[in-house]
């Protein structure tokens, strides 16, 4: 079993739907969580970084985080065709190591 | 600002042969990493290095050498070449080692 799961997809959704990508993990000692975003044949770039259990939310993006149930999501309000892209969780121990454990990413595209 | 540049951006080899991946950040970052991305597996770590002189191994360092040139530069060599080794790669630099600014990439075939 891999540490950190994260359904392939592909999920496509029509332009303005809310989109909930999910991530789980075993190693309860995560303690920092990101989600980045890939662009086709592009290198990936963070969009969300939580620390802990909680929400965060930054313009149409929310992230959750549920340490108890080791599961974390991603929502995508007023999906817009610009969003299609690959979604990769990542989770660390602590913020003093590059050790970053990525889930596969799940791949979105958004039908205008 | 160029952030983080890797070269060449694609590659293909031969069995057997050998060749290094360059990566160069201007972002003054003192952690910097080696990834390689194959389909269905996500971002795995080859090697990283938390500071200038310093290496350590990731998850799959078997078939890989690193070395820190200096606080910019952090290349990756494949010794000899193995069709397992075909990937695209990318190079990474932190501050804040939670978060990793990443380069394009390399795509590398091998025959």
């Amino acid at each position: 079993q891999k540490e950190v799961e994260q359904d392939p997809g592909p999920l496509s959704v029509p332009e303005g739907a809310i989109v909930s990508l999910n991530c789980t993990y075993s190693n309860s000692a995560f303690q920092y969580f990101m989600w980045y975003r890939q662009y086709s044949r592009k290198g990936p770039e963070l969009l969300m970084y939580t620390y802990s259990s909680g929400n965060k939310e930054d313009g149409r993006f929310t992230a959750q985080v549920d340490k108890s149930s080791k599961y974390i999501s991603l929502f995508i309000r007023d999906s817009q065709p610009s969003d299609s892209a690959t979604y990769l969780c990542a989770m660390s121990i602590s913020s003093n190591t590059g050790k970053l454990i990525f889930g596969q990413g799940t791949t979105l595209q958004v039908k205008p | 600002n160029a952030g983080v540049t890797q070269t060449p951006k694609f590659q293909v080899l031969k069995t057997g042969q050998s060749m290094t991946l360059q990566c160069a950040q201007d972002m003054n970052h003192n952690s910097m990493y080696w990834y390689r991305q194959d389909p269905g597996m996500g971002l795995r770590l080859i090697y990283y290095s938390a500071s200038e002189g310093t290496t350590d191994k990731g998850e799959v360092p078997n078939g890989y050498n690193v070395s820190r040139l200096n606080k910019r530069e952090f290349s990756l060599r494949l010794e000899s070449a193995a069709p397992s080794q075909t990937s695209v790669y990318f190079c990474a630099s932190s501050e804040n080692r939670a978060e990793q600014f990443f380069g394009p990439g390399t795509r590398l075939t091998v025959l």
